[in-house]
C-alpha cells in the first residue's frame, strides 16, 4: 500500500520561477491538505482539497500560489515567480472520507529551495 | 486565530531520562493530535485524543487530554536513542486544517 507520494523531493529554483509540487495521495483518500514548514518551526496549513474543489484555502498567500486536485491525476501545489521567502519544506498530507476521526498521513515533503 | 504553543522547544537529556512536552490551545480543542518528525523526515501520526480528561498510552508514551480540552502532554518514560525527533501536537477536527505547535526538539546523549 503506497502512501502519500510528493515529487519532486528537492527543488531548486531561481527567483522568479515557477514552483510546481506534487502529491498524491493514499489510494482511496479523498482529502488533500497542503502544509508549509520553514526551518526549526512547525507546519502550517495552506490549504484543504477534495476532487476538483477547494474546501479551505485560508493559509495560502493571497498571490503567487495556488492549488489544485484534478478528477484525475495528483493535486499540484503552484508557486509563481518564487522569491528565497518561499524556501520550506511542502508537505501534502491525505485522509479518508470521514475526515473528522482520522489522522492525517503525511507525503515525504519536497523541499524547496529559491537561489 | 486559534495557537497551539508548545513548552519546551528543545530538551537535551540522557538516555534512560524521562522526557514531557506540554502543550497548550489559546481555544478549547475538539481533539489533538500528537506528530514526531525525524530530522529531515516528515511528520508521523503518533495518536488522537478526543475526550476530556483522556489518558492513552503506548508502550513508554503516556498522552493525555486536558480536563478543559485545552492542553495536552506527551511523557516518554526511559527514553532511548530512537526517540530522538521533534515532537509536535496539533489541533484540528480530525484531520482538518490542523494548527500545529512549533514543536518540541527532542536529542539523547548516549
Amino acid at each position: 500500500n503506497a502512501g502519500v507520494m510528493q515529487n519532486p523531493r528537492h527543488l531548486v529554483r531561481r527567483r522568479g520561477q515557477e514552483a510546481r509540487l506534487r502529491c498524491s495521495p493514499v489510494k482511496g483518500h479523498s482529502h488533500v491538505y497542503w502544509y508549509r514548514q520553514l526551518p526549526e518551526e512547525g507546519l502550517k496549513f495552506m490549504v484543504y482539497l477534495q476532487k476538483e474543489n477547494i474546501i479551505d484555502e485560508s493559509g495560502m498567500p493571497k498571490e503567487r500560489f495556488s492549488a489544485e486536485f484534478p478528477k484525475e491525476g495528483p493535486s499540484i501545489l503552484r508557486i509563481q515567480q518564487v522569491v528565497r521567502g518561499d524556501s520550506a519544506a511542502y508537505f501534502c498530507a491525505s485522509s479518508p472520507l470521514d475526515s473528522l476521526n482520522t489522522e492525517a498521513f503525511f507525503g515525504q515533503g519536497t523541499r524547496l529551495t529559491v537561489v | 486565530g486559534q495557537q497551539v504553543m508548545q513548552i519546551p522547544q528543545y530538551q537535551h537529556v540522557q538516555e534512560g531520562e524521562d522526557f514531557t512536552t506540554y502543550c497548550n490551545s489559546s481555544t478549547t480543542l475538539s481533539n489533538i493530535q500528537w506528530y514526531k518528525q525525524r530530522p529531515g523526515g516528515h511528520p508521523v501520526f503518533l495518536i488522537q485524543l478526543v475526550k476530556s480528561g483522556e489518558v492513552k498510552k503506548q508502550k513508554r508514551l503516556t498522552f493525555q487530554f486536558g480536563e478543559a480540552k485545552k492542553n495536552s502532554s506527551l511523557h516518554i518514560t526511559a527514553t532511548q536513542t530512537t526517540d530522538v525527533g521533534t515532537y509536535f501536537c496539533a489541533g484540528g477536527r480530525g484531520a482538518q486544517k490542523l494548527v500545529f505547535g512549533q514543536g518540541t526538539r527532542l536529542t539523547i546523549n548516549p
